[in-house]
């Protein structure tokens, strides 16, 4: 059975950091793309990062470029996202999926929630 | 990048059909044959219901279809189902490895 599950979130001061690790099992990690999506409070999905097989390519939202660094360790089947210069704007439910083609994400974790406040 | 515009809500009876509309431009929608639908129920993770504007991954009923015409895409629920009351989401492929959301639409069962 495929599993995604997500940890890490929290409160966080504006201009914090934090790291959001997604645990996965069930498949072949390495040989997946990986995304993580993220939703605003009462808001739209939003995609934010993507990254490659071996980690060699990875993307992001103009908003989180700088910011945010999407990185993967295929020996412990796992995904993270290092979120950086934290702003309110960040806080929402961040999702971890396996992407088999562009936009195909066929599975997605539970999700973590992150909020930046004071 | 922008968001895909979708209707706020949509609604129709059990049994009947409801289609969702999802305009983007000829940058997203309208230059690749990657749109996808996602179907999400409060407090749950969005689930895959078309992938590449009209392929229904295994498991989703096939009262599921997806089309495109130009820059906009469209999911079809036919027969409706009290279980399909849901947000629903598209999202395109916009070129250099960039994917944009549609704003989403929540779809009511009468």
């Amino acid at each position: 059975e495929v599993q995604l599950v997500e940890s890490g979130g929290g409160l966080v001061q504006p201009g914090g950091s934090l790291r959001l690790p997604c645990a996965t099992s069930g498949f072949a990690f390495s040989s997946y793309w990986m995304s993580w999506v993220r939703q605003a409070p009462g808001k739209g999905l939003e995609w934010v990062a993507n990254i490659n097989q071996d980690g060699s390519e990875k993307y992001y939202v103009d908003s989180v470029k700088g910011r945010f660094t999407i990185s993967r360790d295929n020996a412990k089947n796992s995904l993270y996202l290092h979120m950086n210069s934290l702003r309110a704007e960040d806080t929402a439910v961040y999702y971890c999926a396996r992407e088999v083609r562009p936009v195909r994400f066929d599975y997605w974790g539970q999700g973590t929630l992150v909020t930046v406040s004071s | 990048q922008s968001a895909l515009t979708q209707p706020p809500s949509a609604s129709g009876s059990p049994g009947q059909s409801v289609t969702i509309s999802c305009t983007g431009t000829s940058s997203d929608v309208g230059g690749y044959n990657y749109v996808s639908w996602y179907q999400q129920h409060p407090g749950k993770a969005p689930k895959l219901m078309i992938y590449e504007v009209s392929q229904r991954p295994s498991g989703v009923p096939d009262r599921f279809s997806g089309s495109k015409s130009g820059n906009t895409a469209s999911l079809t629920v036919s027969g409706l189902q009290a279980e399909d009351e849901a947000d629903y989401y598209c999202v395109s492929y916009a070129g250099s490895n960039d994917y944009v959301f549609g704003t989403g639409t929540k779809v009511t069962v009468l």
